[in-house]
């Protein structure tokens, strides 16, 4: 089975400051997507970036980025000049198969200071 | 675009209660599937649906049970409430190898 493991349940910086979370995972595939979700204090659930593992180039949406490392099975989400609504829990997710259910971590709470 | 609706956002149950927590979805997508989050432990699979007519289990089914008869709806009963169930429950819809799209979750509570 397909363990997903975030080692940092609270992490917080200073505004303006970059911040990196981590992601492990444990799978047998070979090809498949990662992906981080936001949830902010609102409750919904945001995308905020996915992986093809298949692809060598990291995936980079604006100030977020991964640091994929698919031998060590690492999926790290760095965060550049932290704004005050990047203040959220961030959820690293594996899908199974063709993505009809996801493992989630346990989430990493974070929290920018002004 | 709606994308997932799920009703409603809050309900107190109290113990041996039943009720169903509603979710639709307008995106046409083939999968959809019920999670609940718990403090510390992520959001954890309950049951899930690859299309109209098919379900299965997840990770955490005892208490619950789904139907999927359109692509649209998948509803999830709570057939005694327990306070065990006491959590935030989340509908997801996705389509093969895309991001999954979730409701806004419910807020349940059972005293």
């Amino acid at each position: 089975a397909q363990t997903v493991t975030q080692s940092q349940p609270e992490m917080s910086v200073q505004e303006a400051e970059t911040v990196t979370l981590s992601c492990t995972y444990d799978t047998s595939e070979n090809n498949y997507y990662l992906f981080w979700y936001k949830q902010p204090p609102s409750r919904q659930m945001i995308l905020v970036i996915r992986q093809e593992a298949y692809k060598q180039q990291n995936a980079t949406e604006n100030r977020f980025s991964v640091n994929f490392q698919k031998a060590a099975k690492s999926f790290s989400l760095k965060i550049s000049d932290s704004q005050l609504g990047d203040t959220a829990m961030y959820f690293c997710a594996f899908p199974f198969f063709g993505n009809e259910k996801l493992t989630f971590g346990t989430g990493t709470r974070l929290t920018i200071i002004p | 675009n709606a994308g997932v609706t799920q009703t409603p956002k809050f309900q107190v149950l109290k113990t041996g209660q039943s009720m169903t927590l509603q979710c639709a979805q307008d995106m046409n997508h083939e999968y959809m599937s019920w999670y609940r989050q718990d403090p510390g432990m992520g959001l954890r699979l309950i049951h899930y649906s690859v299309g109209a007519g098919i379900t299965d289990q997840g990770e955490v089914p005892n208490g619950y049970n789904v139907s999927r008869s359109t692509t649209e709806d998948f509803p999830l009963r709570l057939l005694s409430a327990a306070p065990s169930q006491t959590s935030v429950y989340f509908c997801a819809s996705s389509r093969q190898n895309t991001e999954a799209f979730f409701g806004q979750g419910t807020r349940l509570t059972v005293v």
